[in-house]
């Protein structure tokens, strides 16, 4: 399965923007990247995903880089409640979603 | 909708013992799959089926059988508990195909004794 590669944790102010990078060098041309966040003692929940183009949703962001090799979800104003876990995924055309370790967002108010 | 939906919430079981987590969901989706939780760890995928009747393995698969004898229901069984099987177990399901997001149930957590 292809990897992804993400920091272990970010650190951000309530109200600011806030960037989470994720490295997937490995990515093939069907490769959709998703994200997906797991708020503590929560099951994960889906942030958002892309194939090539910048996406947008109510939620965030996702930038992803020309030749696809990185992405960056983008949340516009941090909140209290966007403390979690971060998981960059690539889901393949067979629709295995694999997690890593993700990334841990703390928020100060 | 009730989504994906994930019984029991929680269950105590003596080593030695089987048990068959349930799952099911009322989207039609196509996909569904079995993710076990360790504490401070990562998910890991165990089972997954791309519809009925079609399984395959994940990362994690032994101790664990799964069938899909309908669209709406996937359950694991513990075959024979042991203490190295306590983990939080979450149920997901989706579209078929990369394109679509995936919905996770509330979990069930396991503990074995």
């Amino acid at each position: 399965d292809a990897k992804t590669t993400q920091p272990n944790s970010m650190e951000s102010n309530e109200e600011e923007p806030v960037h989470l990078p994720c490295n997937h060098s490995t990515i093939s041309g069907t490769d959709y990247i998703h994200w997906y966040r797991q708020l503590p003692s929560q099951g994960p929940e889906y942030v958002i995903h892309g194939l090539t183009s910048n996406v947008n949703n109510r939620m965030a962001s996702l930038a992803i880089a020309e030749d696809r090799k990185s992405s960056t979800l983008i949340l516009h104003r941090a909140t209290l409640r966007d403390a979690a876990v971060y998981y960059c995924i690539l889901r393949r055309a067979n629709s295995k979603l694999t997690f890593g370790k993700g990334i841990t967002l703390s928020v100060r108010p | 909708n009730a989504g994906v939906t994930q019984t029991p919430k929680f269950q105590v079981l003596k080593t030695g013992q089987s048990m068959t987590l349930q799952c099911a969901q009322d989207m039609n989706h196509e996909y569904m799959s079995w993710y076990r939780q360790d504490p401070g760890m990562g998910l890991r995928l165990i089972h997954y089926s791309v519809g009925a009747g079609i399984t395959d393995q994940g990362e994690v698969p032994n101790g664990y059988n799964v069938s899909r004898s309908t669209t709406e229901d996937f359950p694991l069984r513990l075959l024979s508990a042991a203490p190295s099987q306590t983990s939080v177990y979450f149920c997901a399901s989706s579209n078929q195909g990369p394109n679509y997001e995936q919905y996770f149930g509330p979990g069930t957590r396991l503990t074995v004794t």
